[in-house]
């Protein structure tokens, strides 16, 4: 099955505790993103990626890390969280930028206490 | 910069229509469409490229006004599955590798 699979689910952490989300997808995308979903914001790109060690800052990318050294996985790394970093997180993949469809993962929601 | 939706929610009875839309003050190459379930993925409805083309999926569908940078999602007969978030995703014409930039969204209430 065509998946993006996001782990872990649910993480409640403290301040300055460095933490990694794991994206993996198994359909070959060359193209994979990272967002972030707070109340009222809607999505907002924080690192996208158009191929392996290929990687650039979306609109709000302080405070993140994200390395693309395999094709299939996109971990996007805090090293070290504060509490506004606390947000519903979104790893996407597309086989190439450009007029193709989005594959979203199941998210990840992270509290940062 | 964010593309801005309109209206920020609606309520509607089962069987109305709704429509959403969705404008950009950049020149956009594609607009896309997706719906969100609380506390789920957004799943894509469907993508509209440059050149004006209405695009159809049951009773969902959308056009792009290329010249205005506006695209409108219409949802015909809504049914009860209908409700959740949707949001337009806008990919600019000069944007190269950016990829989609979303609006804050759309929520949308169907009541029997």
């Amino acid at each position: 099955e065509a998946q993006v699979t996001q782990n872990p689910r649910y993480l409640i952490t403290v301040t300055g505790k460095k933490l990694t989300v794991t994206c993996s997808q198994n359909m070959n995308h060359e193209y994979m993103s990272w967002y972030r979903q707070d109340p009222g914001l809607g999505l907002r790109q924080i690192y996208y990626s158009m191929n392996v060690e290929v990687t650039d800052k979306g609109d709000v990318p302080e405070g993140y890390k994200v390395s693309r050294k395999e094709k299939r996985n996109f971990p996007l790394i805090l090293e070290s969280p504060s509490p506004n970093q606390t947000s519903l997180y979104f790893c996407a993949s597309s086989l190439h930028s450009g007029g193709l469809e989005a594959f979203f993962g199941q998210g990840t929601r992270l509290t940062v206490v | 910069q964010q593309p801005v939706q309109s209206p920020q929610a609606v309520i509607l009875r089962e069987g109305e229509d709704a429509v959403i839309n969705c404008s950009s003050s950049k020149a956009l190459y594609s607009v896309h469409w997706y719906r969100q379930k609380h506390g789920e993925a957004p799943v894509f409805l469907m993508i509209l490229l440059k050149g004006g083309e209405q695009k159809g999926h049951e009773k969902i569908s959308a056009s792009f006004n290329e010249k205005k940078q506006q695209s409108s999602l219409y949802l015909t007969a809504s049914q009860l599955s209908y409700s959740g978030t949707y949001f337009c995703g806008t990919e600019w014409s000069g944007g190269g590798a950016d990829g989609l930039t979303f609006g804050k969204g759309t929520h949308l209430i169907i009541q029997p």
